[in-house]
């Protein structure tokens, strides 16, 4: 079953907490994003890579963090220090090449209480 | 001029009619453009890749418009399936590629 899983599908969170989200993919791609959308909002990057073991900042990294040990997962840390967690967050996948489309998991929902 | 500016909708159309939605960008360097479909709550599904004029797949056409800097959706015979958010992704900048998302023109289609 090929394609790109994200766990869980919901996640509840205190406040205060750190949380971690998965991401991992069985399609080889080398580059892989976090994404995260709100209502109203278009999606906003927060961090990308292009290859295992290493990463950059998108446009809203504060209060995020990413590690890229394998080529199959990109896990994103919400930390305590992002102000506005809740939201829905999509992992996205593309082979690398300039002008490749990028696929995407099935997202998690992440809500502060 | 935003990056990616789109009309929010909703546009309402009932099932057979033709429905274009536009989408207007900043970057006069872009090569590719894409159009993708989001469901409510779901991820976005890539729906068709603009890399010259246009492109066509079915009941759906894409059209580049380089001089004025904007790309159109055409739907045509609407069916109910296609209600849900049209998202139009254009890259920023050259190179490795990092895409800027569109609010989305949401599409309901009435029987």
């Amino acid at each position: 079953d090929g394609g790109i899983t994200q766990s869980p599908k919901y996640l509840f969170r205190k406040e205060g907490q750190n949380v971690t989200l998965s991401c991992e993919q069985n399609l080889n791609h080398d580059a892989m994003y976090w994404y995260r959308q709100d209502p109203g909002q278009g999606l906003r990057l927060i961090y990308y890579s292009q290859i295992v073991n290493d990463f950059q900042k998108g446009d809203i990294a504060e209060g995020y963090s990413v590690s890229r040990e394998k080529k199959e997962s990109f896990p994103l840390t919400v930390t305590s220090a992002q102000k506005n967690p809740t939201a829905f967050y999509l992992c996205a996948t593309a082979s690398g090449g300039a002008g490749d489309t990028q696929y995407f998991g099935p997202g998690t929902r992440l809500t502060v209480l | 001029r935003k990056e990616v500016e789109q009309d929010p909708g909703p546009f309402n159309v009932p099932e057979g009619a033709t429905v274009a939605f536009n989408c207007t960008y900043s970057n006069s360097a872009s090569q590719s453009f894409f159009w993708y479909r989001q469901d409510c709550r779901k991820e976005p599904k890539l729906l068709m890749s603009v890399y010259s004029s246009g492109n066509e797949d079915g009941r759906f056409t894409a059209q580049l418009n380089r001089a004025s800097q904007y790309i159109s959706l055409l739907i045509r015979d609407s069916k109910l399936s296609d209600s849900a958010t049209y998202l139009c992704v254009v890259p920023k900048g050259t190179g490795f590629q990092k895409l800027v998302f569109g609010t989305g023109t949401r599409l309901l289609v009435s029987p």
